[in-house]
């Protein structure tokens, strides 16, 4: 099946700066990458969609201006947590989806972020 | 109310037991129906589609009931490693698809 990585796995990170993560999609083209969070024991919740060179549609709830999403390409789409902050800790998961399957999504192994 | 409501679990089954997940969704718009398999710590996994003629793949059986607004996961056999997270995932199209999580239905198989 297609694959998507993430980048890094595991972040530990202070209070206050801003943790980069990234989503790549190896061996197909995504139109459309989603990003989740995931707290413990808890759904995955879906924080935002990205469709490739366009801004990206942010869930309620959700600030734009805290999680910076860009989708520059059609295999690279980056999620920025600014000014992170112990609230934000929690597992984030980008998956992808390519324009010929409509339907399927391709999850990335997902990122830990702690900020201490 | 939740989107996609399923039980909370946990379900603790012995080896061999055959076990039923259900799931019902809020939104009658919805177009796609998935079960989802989360092991501890890791990303979700597609288990399988679920169509409205009920589809089965080996020991797992899903089920759509559309007017109902009702899924349903079916495990036969359950093994050691049928152990994880089932997700009901919901697909609709709301000026571009995508997907609703349930909270999801922790199974534990033991020896």
């Amino acid at each position: 099946g297609a694959v998507v990585s993430q980048h890094p796995s595991r972040v530990i990170c202070k209070s206050g700066t801003s943790v980069k993560i990234e989503c790549r999609s190896l061996d197909f083209q995504a139109t459309t990458m989603f990003w989740y969070r995931q707290f413990p024991k808890q759904s995955l919740m879906l924080m935002a969609t990205s469709n490739e060179g366009s801004k990206a549609t942010y869930e309620q709830g959700v600030e734009k201006d805290k999680f910076l999403i860009n989708h520059a390409s059609l295999t690279l789409s980056t999620l920025t947590v600014t000014s992170a902050h112990p609230e934000d800790s929690s597992f984030y998961i980008c998956s992808a989806r390519s324009g010929l399957a409509q339907e399927t999504q391709y999850f990335g192994p997902g990122t830990r972020l702690l900020v201490l | 109310r939740k989107e996609v409501e399923q039980d909370p679990g946990p379900f603790n089954v012995p080896e061999g037991a055959t076990v039923a997940f259900n799931c019902t969704y809020s939104n009658s718009a919805s177009q796609s129906f998935f079960w989802y398999r989360q092991d501890c710590r890791k990303e979700p996994k597609l288990l399988m589609s679920v169509y409205s003629s009920g589809n089965e793949d080996g020991r797992f059986t899903a089920q759509l009931n559309r007017a109902s607004q009702y899924i349903s996961l079916l495990i036969r056999d359950s093994k050691l490693s049928d152990s994880a997270t089932y997700l009901c995932v919901v697909g609709l199209l709301t000026g571009g698809f995508k997907t609703i999580f349930g909270a999801g239905t922790r199974l534990f198989v033991k020896a």
